[in-house]
């Protein structure tokens, strides 16, 4: 069974203390690996997909990067709005063709000005 | 650019009395569409997915049920809600491109309590 279990579930930092949330799962062949962004009472917003062990991609303050064990959101320098619940989600290569992802609890970030 | 609607945007129910959640999405042809619950401290849980008109797929046995009758429609209802169906029901659609993953956007959620 695929898991996702992510660290810390919550994280409190200063304004432009940066820092890293981790994303460690078990799945029997990766087809991809998924970060949302969830505000409170609001759906989950897409930030990015990884495929690949190595690989990386970045928006804004945001970089996320993919081992094949794990993958990390790091946040550099951020801001009170970059606080958000961070969800980590993969989907398995079984799967193709309904694309069910399978989701972590997620890391409640806060920021504090 | 693609939209997906969910309604209501709360809901506050009986136990015993039945459910109606629709989802629409704008914007694309045929995606797939998904139904999750989240409740406190826990992951997204799939509920039920659709490929396509008619086909729905049930990830975990429950009380619920889902329906697609319309290529961008998704509904899922209940007859008989129970004080466990209470949570945030998110719908979400993707599109399958080339044979490659495709990300899941979802909807901005129905607040279910049931009392």
């Amino acid at each position: 069974e695929d898991q996702v279990t992510q660290s810390p579930e919550a994280l409190r930092l200063q304004e432009g203390e940066s820092s890293s949330l981790n994303c460690s799962y078990t799945v029997s062949g990766l087809r991809g690996l998924f970060w949302y962004r969830q505000d409170p009472g609001k759906g989950p917003e897409f930030l990015f997909t990884l495929y690949s062990a190595g690989e990386e991609k970045e928006k804004e303050r945001l970089k996320a990067t993919l081992t094949k064990k794990e993958s990390f959101l790091h946040i550099t320098a951020p801001k009170p709005e970059d606080s958000a619940t961070y969800l980590c989600a993969v989907q398995a290569l079984r799967n193709f063709g309904n694309e069910k992802l399978t989701f972590g609890t997620g890391t409640r970030l806060t920021i504090i000005p | 650019s693609q939209t997906i609607h969910q309604w209501p945007a709360t809901l506050v129910q009986p136990v015993g009395s039945p459910l109606s959640l629709e989802c629409t999405v704008e914007g694309t042809s045929n995606p797939n569409l998904y139904w999750y619950r989240q409740a406190a401290g826990r992951g997204l849980q799939l509920l039920f997915y659709s490929v396509g008109i008619g086909q729905i797929s049930s990830e975990v046995p429950q009380n619920l049920s889902a329906s697609r009758p319309q290529d961008r429609q998704f509904i899922l209802s209940s007859k008989k809600l129970l004080l466990s169906d209470s949570g945030f029901y998110l719908c979400a659609w993707s599109v399958l491109r080339g044979g490659r993953v495709d990300t899941q956007y979802f909807g901005p959620g129905t607040r279910l309590t049931v009392l």
